[in-house]
């Protein structure tokens, strides 16, 4: 049972260029999303959060967008650049664990940024 | 260096032996977590700490799997028996006490098991 799904396993943008990676979660009961960026051989690292009481959140090149009622988080990157190139991870915390730190992870987007 | 510090970072076993992974986190940070990663999927929970105390495992954590936290500090998460199934990124993470912006992921330790 895929609670976080992340359906395009990879996306390529010329540098410049809007990236738009998309997450789709079943579970009514998260309340909190982040996204987290992982390269080669590293372990992710967290990128940007929001809370399920905002439906926008930015942070310089990096807004995320969450639609409640579609179960739909997206993350916008602009202008994308060649160092973004890595695996992107969308994660959930359900409101019974956000004080535990458990996420669920989605099975990430592999984002490619072309000069 | 004072980010999270996992080693061996690649492990080698054969089927039936026992591995054993250790996690140092960020000083300050009493919340460590241990979570497992397989090709092509996000890291997937597998226990976590709050200071000694084992607080919640997953049904993924099967009896051959055990983590101790002995003084709060650093984390070993052993697997006994091993079997191929279990080749993966074993990831450990930690962070502040409820803050979810603040969890900081190791470099993970591979598991191959032949």
């Amino acid at each position: 049972d895929q609670q976080v799904k992340q359906n395009s396993p990879s996306l390529s943008v010329q540098e410049g260029r809007i990236s738009i990676l998309n997450c789709d979660y079943t579970n009514s009961m998260f309340d909190y999303f982040l996204w987290y960026k992982k390269y080669p051989a590293e372990g992710p690292t967290f990128l940007i959060s929001i809370s399920s009481i905002k439906d926008k959140n930015e942070d310089g090149r990096f807004t995320v967008f969450l639609n409640k009622s579609a179960k739909h988080l997206s993350l916008h990157i602009v202008p994308s650049q060649p160092g973004d190139s890595a695996v992107y991870f969308c994660a959930a915390s359900e409101g019974s664990s956000s004080n535990t730190g458990k996420l669920i992870f989605g099975q990430g987007t592999t984002l490619q940024v072309k000069p | 260096d004072t980010g999270v510090s996992q080693n061996p970072r690649h492990k080698i076993t054969k089927r039936g032996q026992n591995v054993t992974f250790r996690c140092d986190p960020i000083s300050e940070h009493n919340r460590l977590y241990w979570y497992r990663q397989t090709l092509g999927q996000g890291p997937e929970f597998l226990t976590y700490f709050q200071n000694e105390a084992q607080l919640e495992k997953s049904r993924l954590l099967s009896d051959r799997f055990s983590a101790e936290r002995p003084k709060g500090s650093f984390s070993t998460l052993e697997i006994q028996r091993t079997e191929q199934g279990d080749s993966a990124m074993y990831l450990c993470a930690s962070s502040l006490l409820g803050a979810l912006n603040t969890i900081y992921f190791g470099e993970g330790s591979w598991l191959t098991v032949v």
